[in-house]
């Protein structure tokens, strides 16, 4: 099956600043990623995803990135805020699969 | 707009005892799952269904099971709990499986077997 890594497992940044986490995938029929935010207490929530025949994605002050060639996808936020303080998954599913498989998480903290 | 409802939200069993978790819908999703979130092993999936009445195993399904005898709802058994299984139980649906779809995400039950 999938196997999804994700690096860092922590993150700690300066409000303003830029917060990056990267995943790589090892199934190349994978084909949709998306990314979870999950807040302290709550279940994970969908704020971006990406298809493989798009290399890029932004929404506001979030953008997601992939290269299938290397099979890894990135998110980016800019100009952090301390409400983006949360945990973060990323997933790959090949398009015949039913199921997701998740990265491991990356703890996010936003200093103000 | 309920969403995905979880219950309960926390419980505490003893060492051999079972209890069932209840996951209910209300978006007429197809597809079901059931993960458990465990520090540092993000979440990793214990069963799914794909339609009412059928169900699959996923990465880590020895010592639950799980039905499925209406669409909207999923049930989590574990017969005999162990310590092993203390963990954060989250439910999900979606329309479309893994396919370019979203996930909802129930907000979890905290499970502590002592």
């Amino acid at each position: 099956g999938e196997n999804v890594e994700q690096h860092p497992s922590t993150l700690s940044v300066q409000e303003g600043d830029s917060a990056v986490i990267k995943c790589t995938y090892s199934d190349s029929a994978s084909n949709y990623f998306p990314w979870y935010k999950q807040e302290l207490g709550k279940g994970p929530q969908l704020i971006i995803d990406i298809r493989s025949n798009v290399g890029e994605k932004k929404d506001q002050r979030i953008a997601v990135t992939l290269n299938k060639t290397a099979k890894h996808f990135s998110l980016h936020i800019t100009e952090t805020q301390p409400e983006d303080s949360a945990v973060y998954f990323c997933a790959a599913s090949p398009n015949t699969g039913n199921q997701f498989y998740f990265g491991t998480g990356t703890s996010l903290t936003v200093i103000p | 707009n309920a969403g995905v409802t979880q219950t309960p939200k926390f419980r505490v069993l003893k060492t051999g005892q079972s209890m069932t978790l209840l996951c209910a819908q209300d978006m007429n999703h197809e597809y079901m799952y059931w993960y458990r979130q465990d520090p540092g092993m993000g979440l990793r999936l214990i069963h799914y269904s794909v339609g009412e009445g059928t169900t699959a195993k996923g990465e880590v399904p020895d010592g639950y099971n799980v039905s499925r005898l209406k669409k909207q709802n999923f049930l989590l058994g574990l017969e005999s709990a162990a310590p092993s299984q203390t963990s954060v139980y989250f439910c999900a649906s979606s329309s479309q499986g893994a396919v370019n779809t979203e996930a909802f995400f129930g907000q979890g039950t905290r499970l502590t077997v002592v």
